[in-house]
């Protein structure tokens, strides 16, 4: 079945540390998106991805990097530079080009720092 | 960036009573999408409009695109304990296309949905 896989389900971080947050989709969705959520705060868009090699900064980008070096692949680095990271990171992708049949949201990540 | 005005934030509700929630924005949309997410997991699709005062159902739920396409409603009828969740609606303002964020979805903040057996 296809579908966005998002891992691992649950991570810890220590101070200073930088983590890596895989997404996979198998939809051959062309464009991938981060978000981060947080309790009554609705989703906020890190990052997003319209094309291979390409992705541009979202509404909170500051302290995250991405990179798009394949289709099926959006990793999100949690760095050290993120005051407060811990948070539920969900991934989504769609088809065509845009948003018009709605994302694919995968499971999502859980993000805390110890 | 562009926003929309989720209500109400949240409700505690009795099983078999009927919901209903709206989104509003400022500026007009052409798609309206609605999404409930499960406690732990990821937003999942439940319905998505394309025209000014469409009316879609989908089983107990029924969504209407707004007729001044700044709206959208979300009615859930004769609920029960699985429809406990959050439901976002979403929408897209323009044309997708690439270089541009006007085909990205834009998010409500949620309505947190509570129902007591």
């Amino acid at each position: 079945d296809g579908g966005i896989t998002q891992s691992p389900k649950y991570l810890f971080r220590k101070e200073g540390q930088n983590v890596t947050l895989s997404c996979e989709q198998n939809l051959n969705h062309d464009a991938m998106y981060w978000y981060r959520q947080d309790p009554g705060q609705g989703l906020r868009l890190i990052y997003y991805s319209q094309i291979v090699n390409d992705f541009q900064k979202g509404d909170i980008a500051e302290g995250y990097s991405v990179s798009r070096e394949k289709k099926e692949s959006f990793p999100l680095t949690v760095t050290s530079a993120q005051k407060n990271p811990t948070a539920f990171y969900l991934c989504a992708s769609s088809n065509p080009r845009g948003a018009r049949h709605g994302y694919t949201f995968g499971s999502g990540t859980r993000l805390t720092v110890v | 960036g562009q926003q929309l005005n989720q209500s109400p934030q949240s409700m505690f509700i009795q099983e078999g009573e009927d919901v209903s929630m709206n989104c509003t924005s400022s500026s007009i949309f052409n798609t309206w999408l609605w999404y409930k997410q499960d406690p732990g997991e990821g937003p999942v699709l439940l319905i998505a409009l394309y025209k000014a005062g469409e009316l879609t159902s989908n089983g107990r739920l029924t969504a209407q695109f707004g007729i001044t396409r700044k709206d959208s409603f979300l009615n859930i009828s004769a609920s029960i304990p699985s429809d406990v969740g959050i439901y976002f609606c979403a929408g897209q303002l323009g044309a997708s296309g690439y270089g541009g964020s006007q085909g990205n979805l834009i998010f409500g903040k949620g309505t947190k949905l509570s129902v007591k057996p």
